[in-house]
């Protein structure tokens, strides 16, 4: 079964933190990884991943894929309480076409 | 301006009635989907349509049946409803099968008395 794992479940940090998001998956077929972040509502969409190793930046946020050792990571540097949200990780499934979501990391920053 | 709208944004119903939520995006995208997120924030996949045609129907219920009018619209009707329906509803598109990302609607939070 696809499974897609993120750690830690909850992170609780103050402002002007750098954070560390963990995203770990086991599916049949990858074919890229995507990293939403979801406040009161819809998930809006940060980064796709496609290619190992090749970072991806949006200001204080960035992500990286490893397809040898199955994960990828989420940083988020100098950390604002706007950033407070929950962060998914889902890998879409080649051939399946679907995307298959992790529970999801609920990050609080304290001013 | 909104590229995934979905409607209504909360319901509130008694179990054992039918439901119907809608969802309609304009961005001209050919694949849309329901996914349920329950209490934990735990979004599944339900259904995905491509150009009005079912493609992924995820051990869903039957209880629960989508429909496509166009490739613009995809509605959710639930029948029977049970207290386990309750959760929060995500409609998204992307512009095809193969192109990610999904695009997701604000939700629809459906609590069954």
């Amino acid at each position: 079964e696809d499974k897609v794992v993120q750690s830690p479940l909850s992170l609780v940090v103050h402002e002007g933190d750098t954070v560390t998001l963990n995203c770990s998956y086991e599916v049949t077929n990858f074919r890229s990884l995507l990293w939403y972040k979801q406040e009161k509502k819809a998930p809006t969409f940060l980064f796709m991943l496609t290619s190992s190793g090749i970072e991806k930046k949006s200001g204080r946020l960035s992500s990286i894929l490893d397809k040898k050792e199955l994960f990828s990571i989420l940083n988020i540097t100098a950390t604002q309480t706007g950033d407070s949200a929950v962060y998914l990780c889902a890998v879409v499934i080649q051939g399946a076409q679907k995307l298959v979501f992790g529970q999801g990391t609920r990050l609080t920053i304290n001013p | 301006d909104t590229a995934v709208s979905q409607t209504p944004k909360y319901l509130v119903t008694q179990m054992g009635n039918d439901k119907s939520i809608k969802c309609e995006q304009n961005l001209g995208h050919d694949t849309m989907y329901w996914y349920k997120q329950d209490s934990k924030k735990f979004l599944k996949i339900m259904f995905s349509y491509n150009n009005k045609e079912l493609i992924i129907n995820e051990t869903v219920p039957n209880r629960f049946s989508p429909k496509s009018p166009d490739k613009a619209h995809l509605n959710l009707h639930i029948n029977s409803l049970e207290l386990g329906d309750s959760a929060v509803y995500f409609c998204a598109s992307s512009q095809d099968l193969n192109n990610q990302p999904q695009h997701f609607g604000d939700g629809t939070r459906l609590s069954i008395l």
